[in-house]
Parts: C-alpha cells; sequence; structure tokens
C-alpha cells in the first residue's frame, strides 16, 4: 500500500522560514500535493508537483524528488495565520493523504 | 459563488439509527470524494465516484453507502451508525480524479457522534 510520514507538529516564529517534510514507500504515481486546514476548517489545496523540482507559489513553496521518495513544503516570511495542519498527498488516480503536520506559528 | 456544500454540519446520532449526510457541488465536477478524519490519521477516503453512477470503493468503505444518481448529488449513508464512526466528515470534489489536472475542493465538513 501507499504509505506516507510526515512530522507530526512543527513550530516556528514569524518571520521565520519553515520546510515540512514528506516521504513516502510508493512509486508510480503523477504527483504530489499539498493541502492546508486551519483548526475547524475544510482542507484547501496549496500546490501540487508533477514533475521534479521546485514549484513556487508566493510565500509557499513545494519541491519533489521521486528518486529520494521524498518531498516538502517550504513556508517563508511565517505569519500568524500560516498555524495549521498541512498535508501532503501522492497521486494514484485517487489521492492518498499523509497524517498532517501541526505547524504552530509564534510571536 | 463555487462551493461544495454538506449538511448537517453537526449530527449527534444513536447507535443503528440510519442516517444521510448530504453533498453537494455546483461546479459540474466528474469527480466526488467523502473522507473521514481522525486524529493522528488525516484523511482517509471512504468512497469515490468518477462520474454519475459510477462508485468505487476507497480505503474504509465498511459500513457506508452513497450513491451518484446527479451529477452534483454524492450523499452518504451511514445504514446502521455505531461508535466507531464517530468522526469528522469530508466531502470533496474536482474536474476529475487525477489531482494534476484538478484540486480537490472540499465541503465545510460533518462532525458525526454516534453514542
Amino acid at each position: 500500500g501507499q504509505s506516507l510520514e510526515q512530522p507530526s507538529e512543527v513550530t516556528a516564529v514569524e518571520g521565520a522560514i519553515v520546510q515540512i517534510n514528506c516521504t513516502y514507500q510508493t512509486s508510480g504515481f503523477y504527483g504530489l500535493s499539498w493541502y492546508q486546514q486551519h483548526d475547524g476548517g475544510a482542507p484547501t489545496f496549496l500546490s501540487y508537483n508533477g514533475l521534479d523540482g521546485l514549484e513556487e507559489t508566493g510565500r509557499f513553496s513545494s519541491f519533489l524528488s521521486r528518486s529520494d521518495s521524498y518531498g516538502y513544503l517550504l513556508l517563508q516570511e511565517l505569519q500568524m495565520k500560516d498555524s495549521a495542519s498541512y498535508f501532503c498527498a501522492v497521486d494514484f488516480q485517487k489521492l492518498v493523504f499523509g497524517t498532517g503536520t501541526r505547524l504552530l506559528v509564534s510571536p | 459563488e463555487a462551493q461544495v456544500t454538506q449538511n448537517p454540519r453537526y449530527l449527534i446520532t444513536v447507535t443503528g439509527k440510519k442516517l444521510t449526510v448530504t453533498c453537494s457541488q455546483n461546479m459540474n465536477h466528474e469527480y466526488m470524494s467523502w473522507y473521514r478524519q481522525d486524529p493522528g490519521l488525516g484523511l482517509r477516503q471512504i468512497y469515490y465516484s468518477m462520474n454519475v453512477e459510477v462508485t468505487d470503493k476507497g480505503d474504509v468503505p465498511e459500513g457506508y453507502k452513497v450513491s451518484r444518481k446527479e451529477k452534483r448529488n454524492f450523499p452518504l449513508i451511514l445504514e446502521s451508525p455505531s461508535p466507531n464512526q464517530t468522526s469528522l466528515y469530508f466531502c470533496a470534489s474536482s474536474w476529475t480524479g487525477e489531482s494534476y489536472n484538478s484540486p480537490l475542493h472540499f465541503g465545510n465538513g460533518t462532525r458525526l457522534t454516534v453514542t
């Protein structure tokens, strides 16, 4: 089966840079997605990597390396509103989600 | 406004009493899916539908039913709810099932408690 591992929690301060890793034991998927979920809210799409390399969207960047079975989400210039859970997901015709990383941003 | 609408937002019920959680999307999406979210387990797929009258099991389908008679609606049915189905449920839709061209849009969730 597919298995994605993420750290359960990451803490950082406002203005800092944080990297949330996603490692997986699977192959043959289309790409790696990232979703953000605030407490009490619905997951929302952040980014997608279909090819190896870095994708940048404003303060957020996402990276994929299929050869290393590894991806990450990079958040720059952290703001308090970035406190949320972040999920990676691989695409096998249907999305399989990781267990999520809770990011806590402090002043 | 493009959205996925789930109802109800909160539901408390008793073991064995059949219930339905509705899901509707107004984006003409072909793909719809149900997930449950439990602490430490992330989002696990219950059922999905690639198009009208086409449904398939996800990773945790036991105890659930779905139907897709119309493109916009994808209700989740619990014929005989049990306490282990207490969870937060999300409906989601996208143009297709492949995220390389179609991210998922999620509803606001239904928090179900079965006593």
